[in-house]
């Protein structure tokens, strides 16, 4: 079974730029989740979608911040315009709900930011 | 706002020798769970823990859930090497929430 795939691996930009990442979660998973992982810290949750929906974006920076699920599969996360502060990885995960009634997450690889 | 505070932040530790990891909170969380990361990886899943008093074992690792479900433990027996890693917990706040609150983790070196 094909994991969750996220794209680009690293990106490298300057302040006030915009870019643009994305997510392909593991089929059939109707909950996308987004985080962003600073170094030396763990994940902090941005937003959370359920099939095409927005469950939870109460962190994320909406200023600056956006993202959209537009036909509950893929995802993208935009952030426009870049901080110095917005540098770390950005991680996808995806969910699916058990038997049990709990969810399992399962992550990608994340997706590097640099921003200088 | 729920807060998980992992200690140790760093360990390094020499490849035989056992150690605890450790997960605490002021709230009350529905189930626990410790994810191990590796660099340029996301988060893999080891174990969830649901019940107070709650204790699981994989391997050489075992996980405990505090009696007021507020902590959890990670004790590793006889580490090695391939045991590096980025340690995190993870609380889920309230059951059918599917969110999760992370720690800060703990970086764990084995050395040969």
């Amino acid at each position: 079974e094909a994991g969750v795939a996220q794209s680009p691996r690293y990106k490298i930009i300057e302040k006030r730029q915009s870019v643009a990442f994305w997510c392909n979660p593991i089929s059939g998973h109707a909950t996308l989740y987004w985080y962003q992982q600073i170094l030396g810290q763990g994940p902090k949750l941005l937003i959370q979608f359920q099939n095409n929906g927005v469950v939870d974006d109460s962190q994320l920076p909406k200023d600056r911040f956006s993202a959209e699920r537009l036909k509950g599969v893929d995802s993208t996360l935009k952030i426009q315009p870049a901080k110095l502060e917005d540098s770390a990885v950005y991680l996808c995960a995806s969910s699916l709900v058990m038997t049990s009634g709990r969810a399992q997450q399962f992550f990608g690889p994340g997706t590097r930011l640099t921003v200088l | 706002t729920q807060l998980l505070e992992q200690s140790p932040q760093f360990l390094s530790i020499q490849e035989g020798e056992n150690l605890t990891v450790y997960c605490n909170s002021s709230s009350v969380f529905s189930s626990l769970q410790w994810y191990r990361q590796e660099p340029g990886e996301g988060p893999v899943l080891l174990v969830t823990v649901v019940t107070g008093g709650e204790v699981k074992k994989l391997k050489r690792l075992t996980f405990q859930f505090g009696d007021a479900r507020k902590d959890s433990s990670l004790h590793i027996t006889a580490a090695q090497p391939g045991d590096t890693g980025l340690y995190l917990c993870a609380g889920e706040a309230g059951a059918g929430s599917y969110q999760l609150t992370f720690g800060k983790g703990t970086k764990l070196s084995v050395i040969p």
